[in-house]
């Protein structure tokens, strides 16, 4: 069981580049989600998805989109990357309505110059 | 929305002395409230949580009171160690699916 695993660790773009930020769990989870982390400011809510074909806008939506087309998979996709993005994106799934316990990847360290 | 605040952002014990951390929520409908430990460079994990239908929950040296009228919860942790040492977030939910984070609490346990 690998848990929830996310790709890249590390990623460097230039304003106005777009890139997807994938997210797996082999859990069979219902509930997924992606965070962004900034210093000072715990964790935001991007958006989340509560099973494959639905996703719905969290906190901080702007400038990311999202999509579900299997119950493993919950990519976050980048449209046109700004320096405001530069953060610590993580992932994380929960079984759904019998647990609320969520499941964190190992993040991704990305930066925008 | 919902919004929660923490504090204190830092705290600083000494090793054996407890430690307690607040939050407070702002939506009465809140009702799963999540406590997460989160070391330098790793991702946030589950220490312990609570259900709006429960005062208090406790496991070994880590326990949540929470008060539903007041809209407060807090996390204790008696005879701290180093490894304790970590930043610490709390959280509140409503259905389970959309969860408002608190701004953090960097803990450290002084040898």
């Amino acid at each position: 069981n690998a848990g929830v695993t996310q790709t890249p660790k590390f990623q460097v773009l230039k304003t106005g580049q777009s890139m997807t930020l994938q997210c797996a769990q082999d859990m069979n989870h219902e509930y997924m989600s992606w965070y962004r982390q900034d210093p000072g400011m715990g964790l935001r809510l991007i958006h989340y998805s509560v099973g494959a074909g639905i996703t719905d806008q969290g906190e901080v939506p702007n400038g990311y989109n999202v999509s579900r087309s299997t119950t493993e998979d919950f990519p976050l996709r980048l449209l046109s990357a700004a320096p405001s993005q530069t953060s610590v994106y993580f992932c994380a799934s929960s079984p759904g309505t019998a647990t609320y316990e969520q499941y964190f990847g190992p993040g991704t360290r990305l930066t925008v110059t | 929305g919902e919004n929660v605040e923490q504090h204190p952002s830092t705290l600083s014990v000494q090793e054996g002395d407890s430690a307690v951390i607040k939050c407070t929520y702002s939506d009465s409908a809140s009702n799963y409230f999540p406590w997460y430990k989160q070391e330098l460079g790793k991702r946030p994990q589950l220490i312990i949580d609570i259900r709006s239908n429960v005062g208090e929950k406790k496991d070994q040296r880590i326990a949540v009171t929470l008060n539903k009228t007041a809209k407060h919860f807090s996390l204790h942790i008696t005879e701290t160690q180093p490894e304790d040492s970590a930043v610490y977030f709390c959280a509140a939910s409503i259905t389970g699916n959309q969860f408002y984070f608190g701004t953090g609490t960097s803990l450290t346990v002084i040898p």
